[in-house]
């Protein structure tokens, strides 16, 4: 297994079920990364972890709760979402947070909020 | 105000075609530039990452930086239907995760056999 590893690939809940999506790199990088990505949307950046440390949130709401027990895995635990949240949830990794790191992306799991 | 302004398409070119696919800015701390190919149902993949202005060539592929026009552009050559996918610039003012990228909404690119 190479790269970066998300499941599950689909997902689909209910507005009252908690679930949670995984994250998985195998690239030896120190920083992991949730986007979400919606239709003609940009990318937009949800969680930043550094060394199992997070240090970026952007206002994301607290329905959204992520988890990084180490530096190779990452989750976002999911709970009462609305159907707005329905997106791509994309995890990626660099080597560090800062400058000459680009990103590499997993394919991202598929959720839909009913 | 960081934003990315890039044209969703659908772009439909024949086999062969020169493609060009461009975005511009606002944000003129941007230093960083790069471009990711997205294919249905995966992740974004890097294709260019470049520095400053001028040009980055790698196989079929350019990428141009023009930051007195704060516009940048990615050109392929001899287009394959391989090529057909989402194309996504991203930009930053220090070239890593944490400050987050600024994406654009991404070219939807076609080529036709």
């Amino acid at each position: 297994e190479t790269g970066v590893t998300q499941t599950p690939r689909h997902l689909v809940m209910g507005m009252t079920n908690k679930k949670s999506l995984k994250c998985e790199q195998h690239l030896g990088h120190n920083a992991m990364y949730w986007y979400k990505q919606s239709a003609k949307k940009p990318l937009e950046l949800m969680f930043v972890y550094s060394l199992e440390e997070r240090v970026e949130n952007n206002s994301v709401p607290s329905r959204f709760s992520p988890e990084c027990p180490n530096s190779s895995h990452l989750f976002l635990h999911l709970h009462t979402l609305q159907p707005e949240d329905s997106a791509l949830y994309l995890c990626a990794s660099s080597q560090g947070p800062g400058a000459g790191s680009p990103l590499h992306f997993g394919n991202g799991t598929r959720l839909t909020v009913t | 105000q960081k934003e990315v302004e890039q044209d969703p398409g659908p772009l439909s070119v024949p086999e062969g075609a020169i493609v060009s696919l461009n975005c511009t800015y606002s944000n003129s701390a941007f230093q960083y530039f790069m471009w990711y190919r997205q294919y249905s149902r995966k992740g974004p993949e890097l294709l260019m990452y470049t520095y400053s202005s001028g040009n980055k060539e790698d196989g079929r592929f350019t990428a141009q930086v023009d930051k007195s026009s704060k516009y940048i552009s990615l050109f392929i050559r001899d287009s394959q239907p391989s090529d057909s996918a989402t194309y996504l610039c991203a930009m930053s003012e220090s070239g890593g995760g944490a400050d987050g990228l600024t994406f654009g909404k991404g070219t939807h690119l076609i080529i036709q056999p």
